[in-house]
């Protein structure tokens, strides 16, 4: 059982906006702004995509954000395009001093 | 370019041992920690823990103390990961990756899928 929780699947169509939830608790989520969120497509690495709840790395498509409130974080993908179905994980520091994963949502682009 | 390149996939045994591999490039290897991650099939990511690698320090997630073993050869800007006696539920992809900013890894290997099967 997965410390945090995503739904398992979402979808949208080309050019619409869909938001992927990360619930924990105050101990992960709401304790920490340590909420990164992680994309992997079928048989590869995963790719990170943001870190510190909403931060992006260099190279990562504004058309990715994260946001924080209270114990749930939420990544949101704008303009979806094809590309962009792939399973993502949001990922939180602990007050245990150890990282926890969410169970992984599967994104449908329609 | 910053990369971490894996050893290639294993078939082993129940009760074998096997150690995985990740060389690291592009960055000084001390600098970062490194963590590893499991994927069983068609399963989601479970963080097994972390290493040190200035000191050396492995630190390990509940359900991986016991038969895994995290260790460096800082030489060759590597680490590795054991596991001893090996289960057929140890089956998966294992990957290794850095840790950037946050916590977050920023880098990962490619991935070595370990299968056990008698």
């Amino acid at each position: 059982q997965s410390a945090l929780t995503q739904p398992a699947s979402v979808s949208g169509s080309p050019g619409q906006s869909i938001t992927i939830s990360c619930t924990g608790t105050s101990s992960d989520v709401g304790g920490y702004n340590y909420v990164s969120w992680y994309q992997q497509h079928p048989g590869k690495a995963p790719k990170l995509m943001i870190y510190d709840v909403s931060n992006r790395p260099s190279g990562v498509s504004n058309r990715f954000s994260g946001s924080k409130s209270g114990n749930t974080a939420s990544l949101t993908i704008s303009g979806l395009q094809a590309e962009d179905e792939a399973d993502y994980y949001c990922s939180s520091y602990t007050s245990s001093s150890t990282l926890g994963f969410g169970g992984g949502t599967k994104l449908t682009v329609l | 370019q910053v990369q971490l390149v894996q050893s290639g996939s294993e078939l082993k045994k129940p009760g074998a041992s096997v150690k995985v591999s990740c060389k690291a490039s592009g960055y000084t290897f001390t600098s970062y920690a490194m963590n590893w991650v499991r994927q069983a099939p068609g399963q989601g990511l479970e963080w097994m823990g972390w290493i040190n690698t200035n000191t050396g320090n492995p630190t390990y997630a509940q359900g991986f103390t016991g038969r895994f073993v995290f260790s460096l050869d800082t030489s060759v800007s590597t680490a590795y990961l054991q596991i001893s006696s090996l289960k057929a539920e140890d089956t998966a992809v294992y990957y290794c990756a850095r840790v950037g900013v946050g916590r977050s890894f920023d880098y990962w290997g490619q991935g070595t899928l370990v299968t056990v099967s008698s």
